[in-house]
């Protein structure tokens, strides 16, 4: 596809439980971010890759809270021991800053995490 | 990065230009402006961005002043689907430099 695909769209699930969140990043595009926005907020910046190395991972929340990036493409936001305060849409962006530093980044329409 | 403030909210006849100010007073002489806008239930979506002189392209117009203390996103023929929260960011060009999305503005286009 031609934009930033993220899976699942919505996930529900109980408090304790692992989860993890999926970015397809436009293709070439070497720089990848992932967000955060919760209901009714703005959004909250978590963490940057550059190719398959971050770093920036400064917005991480907490040590339930990591990420990888792999063949410079896809990357997998994880979230273990989920607590209720994680609940949020979570954005993955990329952008292709190798050609130029301001080229803009692109988002994706986020994952839903729900938890109960 | 700067700061930037927007109108918290417009309203704007379908089929007629609609025309966004945002005011970034302290802005860096390196700084761009972006525009993104958000539709409910979806990721924010790019629109257009500029650092001094005024840009246009398939959705838009940016009207930067010259003194680049403001700016302006022109939406020339505006319809329903246009309506969305817009928000102007103003970002350093440096690799990894996060977006810092303020409150935007709320642009309902009637019909």
């Amino acid at each position: 596809g031609a934009g930033v695909s993220q899976s699942p769209s919505n996930k529900v699930t109980e408090k304790g439980k692992d989860v993890e969140l999926r970015c397809d990043p436009i293709s070439g595009h070497t720089a990848l971010y992932w967000y955060r926005q919760r209901l009714g907020q703005g959004l909250e910046f978590l963490i940057y890759f550059q190719g398959n190395s971050a770093p920036d991972k400064s917005g991480l929340p907490s040590d339930r809270f990591s990420a990888e990036r792999t063949g410079e493409s896809v990357s997998t936001l994880t979230i273990q021991r989920t607590q209720q305060e994680d609940s949020a849409v979570y954005l993955c962006a990329s952008s292709r800053n190798d050609v130029a530093p301001e080229e803009p980044q692109h988002f994706g329409d986020g994952t839903r995490l729900s938890i109960l | 990065d700067a700061k930037t403030t927007q109108p918290p909210s417009m309203d704007c006849a379908e089929g007629r230009a609609a025309n966004l100010p945002c005011n970034h007073s302290t802005i860096s002489g390196n700084e761009y402006v972006y525009w993104y806008r958000q539709i409910h239930s979806q990721g924010p979506q790019y629109i257009i961005h500029g650092l001094k002189n005024n840009e246009t392209n398939e959705m838009a117009s940016l009207i930067i002043t010259e003194d680049r203390k403001s700016s302006t996103l022109i939406l020339p023929h505006a319809t329903l689907r246009d309506t969305a929260v817009y928000y102007c960011i103003v970002r350093v060009p440096i690799s990894g430099s996060r977006l810092t999305f303020g409150e935007g503005t709320q642009l309902t286009v009637n019909p």
